[in-house]
């Protein structure tokens, strides 16, 4: 199975801030990967597929970028309903498998 | 409104079987992938399993954790998504999300969620 290692495991951050979280597949993946946002109980939503293709209705303020094992999502200025846990999925072979997810925190 | 909407989750014993279900509302379900992924309290997310669509045979995919265990299946006239699980372990005790999966090889999103069943296996 293809791990997907994602880093960090946490972070604090203030509002406003740029915030970069990534995601390391074990082996190349194409650009078979989205980005999930989990608020605490609630199911998750998707904001990217496609390694950078935003869901609809995402704000532009989400980015996502790479190619191959190495990904990266972006926040460019992380607002209050931003804090969550995110998670990277690959979807490029079976058994499909997340990471095991950043949280991210107010500072 | 697009929606799906899992039931069936409940207190089960080591050992015993279960059946989740999973109607579909508000699109063309016989037209979409569906998969389940679950969440152990506390802990990240687990995708357990696919079957496609009759275009595409109703072939399934599972997860090497649920393989033999768990079986995925579907009835697009009921629009219902299914997932029957046996020999279930402690391990097993989960929130058990129904997703729809959009798009096309390598351009697919989970991009409907519903807000999960609850599944505790426990003596």
């Amino acid at each position: 199975a293809i791990q997907m290692t994602q880093s960090p495991s946490s972070l604090s951050a203030s509002v406003g801030d740029r915030v970069t979280i990534t995601c390391r597949a074990s082996q190349g993946i194409r650009n078979d990967l989205g980005w999930y946002q989990q608020k605490p109980g609630k199911a998750p939503k998707v904001l990217i597929y496609a390694t950078s293709t935003l869901q609809s209705g995402v704000p532009s303020r989400f980015s996502g970028s790479g190619s191959g094992t190495d990904f990266t999502l972006t926040i460019s200025s992380l607002q209050p309903e931003d804090f969550a846990t995110y998670y990277c999925l690959q979807d490029y072979d079976y058994p499909l498998t997340f990471g095991q997810g950043t949280k991210v925190d107010i500072k | 409104e697009v929606q799906v909407v899992e039931s069936g989750g409940t207190l089960v014993q080591p050992g015993g079987s279960l059946r989740l279900s999973c109607a579909a509302s508000g699109f063309t379900f016989s037209d979409y992938y569906m998969d389940w992924v679950r969440q152990a309290p506390g802990k990240g997310l687990e995708w357990l399993g696919r079957v496609r669509n009759k275009p595409n045979s109703y072939t399934t995919e599972y997860a090497a954790s649920v393989i033999g265990r768990f079986t995925i299946s579907r009835d697009d006239s009921q629009r219902s998504l299914f997932l029957q699980m046996n020999s279930l372990k402690s391990e097993d005790t989960a929130v058990y999300y129904c997703i729809r999966v959009s798009g096309q090889k390598h351009s697919r999103a989970f991009d409907i969620w519903g807000q999960g069943t609850m599944v505790t296996v426990s003596s």
